[in-house]
């Protein structure tokens, strides 16, 4: 079964530095890969997708991630975080065609950035 | 708006009642998901909908829930006997292809 790990539940940054959120997947093979960003009562926003092809992805909002299949990552990386990005964000996979889990995206538990002034 | 639309945004119900989820899909979309999220859970995936057929129910918790889909668009995610483990904010979305999901704002249900 696919899971998703994000080891960081809280982070903190200042306004200006860099950022990186790390997640480890595990999978059978390569999945799709995504990161989403939650505001507080809202839905899920998509920052960017990996597919295939080219293993660091451009995204919105600055985000870029970088697939590694030898680590079984996808790290989400910012180089200088405003204070409208503090939000929640959550790693997701998701099954290519013909996977048994084809259709669902499994997430992981979400990293909480809050940002420093 | 061209996004993915659920009703009601919000919805207090007491324990025991039924009630009904609704989501528009982004037009034109053929496929259609939805998840739950809950403090304990995270983001849990509950059915997924290829036109009006769901090949994948396999996250429903329970035979209380059910949903469907009609006409390729509008889906409805029922709950029957609503308990209190059943307060969360569950999410539509929706895919073209099938690989990128597009969610909605969420129905947040609060069962006293």
């Amino acid at each position: 079964a696919q899971s998703v790990t994000q080891p960081d539940i809280h982070i903190t940054v200042s306004e200006g530095a860099s950022l990186e959120l790390r997640c480890n997947y595990s999978y059978g093979a390569t999945p799709y890969l995504f990161w989403y960003v939650q505001s507080p009562g809202q839905g899920l926003q998509l920052l960017l997708k990996y597919f295939s092809g080219d293993t660091l992805v451009q995204g919105i909002k600055g985000f870029e991630a970088e697939f590694k299949r030898s680590q079984s990552s996808f790290n989400l990386r910012k180089p200088s975080v405003h204070w409208s990005d503090a939000a929640e964000y959550f790693c997701a996979v998701g099954a290519r065609p013909g996977g048994t889990s084809y259709g669902k995206l499994t997430f992981g538990q979400g990293t909480i950035l809050t940002v420093h002034p | 708006g061209a996004g993915v639309s659920q009703s009601p945004s919000n919805k207090v119900t007491e324990k025991g009642k039924d009630v009904e989820l609704r989501c528009d899909p982004i037009s034109g979309h053929t496929a259609l998901y939805w998840y739950r999220q809950s403090l304990g859970q995270g983001l849990e995936f509950l059915i997924y909908f290829q036109g009006n057929s769901a090949p994948d129910k396999s996250g429903l918790p329970s035979d209380r829930f059910s949903a469907e889909r009609t006409g390729g668009s509008v889906s409805t995610l029922t709950i029957q006997r609503t308990q209190q483990e059943d307060s969360a904010v569950y999410l539509c979305a929706s895919s073209l292809g099938g690989k990128t999901q597009y969610f909605g704002p969420g129905t947040r249900l609060l069962v006293l």
